[in-house]
């Protein structure tokens, strides 16, 4: 897997828009990028997956850089049910590689 | 709901001990990934199968044995457990290998070792 770097934290005020970084500058041009999501107390939760492209689904928007070098999740409207651990990861295409998490970035959402 | 079941949820056993957690994948689902989490070192995988075979090896101790049965369900098996292996133990599953789509994530069983 490239090497993924985030935030260890961040903040949000509710209804207000977040954006999550990642830094991933060692993908390979087949390489998906994945986020996915950790509520407390709960099993992670997919997010959204791109390749080029930017991604819309009803939970966020990804927006990958044209160098593919960094992507942002995108919270539209941060509500308190959105605070959790947020994780980047872009695993190789090739092969038989399973996701592999880093530490993530905490999101927590202030009412 | 993920649709993916592990069981049991919470477990609370003695060092030197054997456990087995449970794990059944979504209908369809041919993958079966394992990962602990503990609060020290975040969420790690530890195996993978797909069709009844290993497909690939994370850091699972010597300890720790997994296997993925006809019927799909995958068993995870720790023994002589130490303090240290308290933690979550997810299950995941996928339809298939490829890191095109998503993994669904069950519930995760909750291991205590005193």
């Amino acid at each position: 897997d490239a090497k993924t770097t985030q935030p260890n934290s961040m903040e949000s005020n509710e209804e207000e828009p977040v954006h999550l970084p990642c830094n991933h500058s060692t993908i390979s041009g087949t390489d998906y990028i994945h986020w996915y999501r950790q509520l407390p107390s709960q099993g992670p939760e997919y997010v959204i997956h791109g390749l080029t492209s930017n991604v819309n689904n009803r939970m966020a928007s990804l927006a990958i850089a044209e160098d593919r070098k960094s992507s942002t999740l995108i919270l539209h409207r941060a509500t308190l049910r959105d605070a959790a651990v947020y994780y980047c990861t872009t695993p190789r295409h090739s092969g038989n590689t399973p996701l592999v998490f880093g530490k993530g970035t905490r999101l927590s959402v202030i009412a | 709901d993920s649709g993916v079941t592990q069981t049991p949820k919470h477990l609370i056993t003695a060092t030197g001990q054997r456990v087995t957690l449970r794990c059944s994948p979504r209908s369809g689902d041919l993958s079966v990934y394992w990962y602990q989490q503990s609060l020290d070192q975040g969420l790690q995988f530890l195996i993978q199968y797909y069709n009844g075979e290993e497909r690939a090896k994370g850091n699972i101790l010597e300890r720790f044995s997994a296997q993925q049965f006809p019927d799909l369900h995958s068993e995870l098996n720790l023994s002589s457990l130490e303090l240290g292996d308290s933690a979550l133990y997810f299950c995941a599953s996928s339809v298939d290998t490829r890191n095109t789509g998503e993994l669904f994530f069950g519930e995760g069983s909750r291991l205590t070792v005193l």
